[in-house]
C-alpha cells in the first residue's frame, strides 16, 4: 500500500523558514517522480516542486530561488525547505506522487497518491 | 504566463448529465498535455478521477468520462448522483517539468 505521511507545517513569521517533510512508504523516492502542490485556503491547486528520478528538479515561479526539493533515499522521504516565507505562502501542502511512465513505458503525467496535507501559516 | 481556466459552478439534476471543461489560455487543450481531472470533497485531500485524457483511474465510476472536445479537455459526469457534489479540478502538464491547475468548478447536484 502506497503512503505518503507529512510533517513539519506550523505557524511562521514573514521572512521565517520552514522544512517540510513527507515519508514515503510502498514506493521507492528514488524511482519515482514526488512533487509538492498547495492549496491556499478557498482555493484551487497549485503545483510547486517536483523532483525527479535523475535528480533533476523544478519550481513554479512563485517559490522559484526560496523553496527548494530534495529527497532522501536512504529514508525514502522528500522534502521541501521553504524559506523567506510571504503572506501568500499559506496553504495546506500536500506531498504527491507523480505517476510518470506507467508499466508499458507510456507516459502519463499525472498526480497519483496524496498525502494527508499539512498545514502552513505565515503570519505575524 | 499561461492561465488555465474551468467553471467557477455548475449544477446538475440527479440522473442528468454534465460537462466540465479546462482550457488553457496559450493554447488549445490537446492530448499533449495530459490532462488529468480530480475531484476534491471538503476536507480531502483531491482524488484522481481521470488521466491521459480519457483514462478512468482505478476504482472511479464510468459515469464519469474525459476527453477533448475542440479546445479544451473535459469532464462529463452522465447519471449523476448526490455524492458527486464536489470541487473538480483540471491539471495540465506545461511541459519542462512544469504543471498547472485549474482554479476549478464546484458542482452542485440538486
Amino acid at each position: 500500500e502506497v503512503k505518503l505521511v507529512q510533517s513539519g507545517g506550523g505557524l511562521v513569521h514573514p521572512g521565517g523558514s520552514l522544512r517540510l517533510s513527507c515519508g514515503v512508504s510502498g514506493f521507492s523516492v528514488s524511482n519515482n517522480y514526488v512533487t509538492w502542490v498547495r492549496q491556499a485556503p478557498g482555493k484551487g491547486p497549485e503545483w510547486v516542486s517536483i523532483i525527479y528520478t535523475a535528480g533533476s528538479t523544478y519550481y513554479a515561479d512563485s517559490v522559484l530561488g526560496r523553496f527548494s526539493i530534495s529527497r532522501d533515499e536512504m529514508k525514502n522521504t522528500v522534502s521541501l525547505q521553504m524559506n523567506s516565507l510571504r503572506g501568500d505562502d499559506t496553504a495546506i501542502y500536500y506531498c504527491v506522487r507523480l505517476m510518470a511512465y506507467d508499466e508499458t513505458g507510456k507516459y502519463r503525467g499525472y498526480f497519483q497518491n496524496w498525502g494527508q496535507g499539512d498545514l502552513v501559516i505565515v503570519s505575524s | 504566463q499561461s492561465v488555465v481556466t474551468q467553471e467557477s459552478a455548475l449544477s446538475v439534476s440527479p440522473g442528468g448529465t454534465v460537462t466540465l471543461t479546462c482550457a488553457l489560455s496559450s493554447d488549445s487543450v490537446s492530448t499533449g498535455y495530459y490532462p488529468s481531472w480530480y475531484q476534491q470533497s471538503p476536507g480531502q485531500p483531491p482524488r484522481t478521477l481521470v488521466h491521459t485524457t480519457v483514462t478512468r483511474a482505478s476504482g472511479v465510476p464510468d459515469r464519469f468520462s474525459g476527453s477533448i472536445l475542440g479546445t479544451r479537455a473535459t469532464l462529463t459526469i452522465t447519471g449523476a448522483q448526490a455524492d458527486d457534489e464536489a470541487d473538480y479540478y483540471c491539471a495540465l502538464h506545461l511541459g519542462s517539468g512544469i504543471w498547472m491547475f485549474g482554479g476549478g468548478t464546484k458542482l452542485t447536484v440538486l
